[in-house]
């Protein structure tokens, strides 16, 4: 099983750079995601990495260092809209046999004026 | 349809009564989940559906909880005899086959209070 991470609440300033940082604990790792959640609604995909790296989709960054079981989310020119909950999930093979992403608990970003 | 689509949006039941959640994901999406999420909780695994194979079941609490998935496409997760602990979001989700094709996508959720 994995034993995911994240930062429970985290606060920046509207035009900021915020890094929201996930560590994971993993057997046959297969990939790990990012997800957007606004309160009440349902999780929006954000990014997934599965090789080493970085990976850039405009505002947004990714991270990934599998040997450190690491990954972070980077958001520039934060905007107030950004006030959300940040969900990291890793993908590896569960206890019934599958590939099915486990989610962390989420961190809560608040974005302020 | 163009995303998933759950059904209910929003259920309230006595304790002792059995729900029916239902769940249709994308056209041609083989892979589909189903997740509960409680008030300011992680997303839970319940259950999993690949194609013609048999689910992944190792996430449902308990045996009042069962899915099913008939044709490859539509599902529905059944609760039998609610308890109040149960009151939470279910949240469905699709994809292409792992290896495929990467992205989950998620329907806006079925809100179930139990009282």
């Amino acid at each position: 099983g994995q034993n995911i991470d994240q930062p429970t609440e985290m606060t920046a300033t509207e035009g900021a750079i915020v890094q929201i940082n996930c560590t994971y604990q993993t057997s046959g790792f297969n990939g790990l995601f990012w997800y957007q959640q606004h309160a009440g609604e349902a999780p929006t995909f954000l990014s997934y990495n599965v090789l080493d790296g970085l990976e850039e989709k405009g505002r947004f960054s990714s991270f990934l260092s599998r040997s450190k079981g690491y990954s972070y989310l980077l958001l520039k020119e934060l905007q107030m809209k950004d006030s959300a909950s940040y969900l990291c999930a890793v993908r590896d093979r569960g206890t019934g046999g599958s590939y099915i992403p486990t989610f962390g608990r989420g961190t809560s970003l608040i974005v302020h004026p | 349809g163009a995303g998933v689509s759950q059904s209910p949006s929003n259920k309230v039941t006595e304790k002792g009564k059995d729900v029916e959640l239902r769940c249709d994901p994308i056209s041609g999406h083989t892979a589909l989940y189903w997740y509960r999420q409680s008030l300011g909780q992680g997303l839970e695994f319940l259950i999993y559906f690949q194609g013609n194979s048999a689910p992944d079941k190792s996430g449902l609490p308990s045996d009042r909880f069962s899915a099913e998935r008939t044709g490859g496409s539509v599902s529905t997760l059944t609760i039998q005899r609610t308890q109040q602990e149960d009151s939470a979001v279910y949240l469905c989700a699709s994809s292409l086959a792992p290896g495929a094709g990467n992205t989950i996508y998620f329907g806006e959720g079925s809100w179930l209070t139990v009282v």
